[in-house]
């Protein structure tokens, strides 16, 4: 088991790119979510997805779109990058149906800078 | 609104024992994890409270008192490789998580 996978683990970006940072997991858990965190803060959810073919918005949606493509992949796409979006982007994954139900299972990070 | 309040730094000695509390405030209360993260790594999983009362998984345990809004994490015999930060979390109403700002915990020999 894999767990949750993230690619790129690094990217920059100038003003004004659009790039897609993709998310897979292997545990056949229902639930994803994407989050940021910057620097000396906590995580803050940008979008999740309770179940294949639904999405939500989360605490800091603005600027962000997302893909459930199927059950295992969850990708965040960023239209138009603004410097505002530099950050470290954590896919994770979680199965509420599961014994350790509450635990969320994250994957390795991308680090963007966007210049 | 929605809020946590955890200390933003503690720093303990070896082999000694260390209480990272955190407070919240919202208006829907489902649960309350702790995840621990090291630098440049991926928060991951210590424990959850549903209910009042305290949770042990080993060297770690956490309280929960849902009438004082409050909970901690309890870290015993504490260890070098403890060093890094450690999150409470709520759980929403939608099963998400509203993560506080961490605590940065330094075990100095």
């Amino acid at each position: 088991n894999a767990g949750v996978t993230q690619t790129p683990k690094f990217q920059v970006l100038k003003t004004g790119q659009s790039m897609t940072l993709q998310c897979a997991q292997d545990m056949n858990h229902n639930s994803m979510y994407w989050y940021r965190q910057d620097p000396g803060m906590g995580l803050r959810l940008i979008y999740y997805s309770a179940s294949e073919g639904t999405t939500d918005k989360g605490e800091v949606p603005n600027g962000y779109n997302v893909s459930r493509l199927n059950k295992r992949e969850f990708s965040l796409r960023l239209e138009s990058a603004a410097p505002s979006q530099t950050s470290v982007y954590f896919c994770a994954s979680r199965d509420p149906r599961a014994r350790r139900s509450h635990e969320q299972y994250f994957g390795p990070g991308t680090r963007l800078t966007v210049t | 609104g929605q809020s946590l309040e955890q200390p933003s730094e503690v720093t303990a000695v070896e082999g000694a024992i260390v209480q990272i509390n955190c407070t919240y405030q919202t208006s829907g209360f489902y649960g309350l994890s702790w995840y621990q993260q090291h630098d440049g790594g991926a928060p991951t999983f210590l424990s959850y409270n549903g209910l009042d009362g305290l949770e042990e998984t080993g060297r770690f345990s956490s309280f929960l008192s849902r009438s004082d809004s409050y909970g901690y994490l309890l870290l015993q015999e504490l260890q070098m490789k403890d060093s890094a930060s450690y999150f409470c979390a709520f759980e929403t109403g939608a099963n998400n998580l509203f993560f506080g700002t961490g605590t940065r915990l330094t075990v100095i020999p």
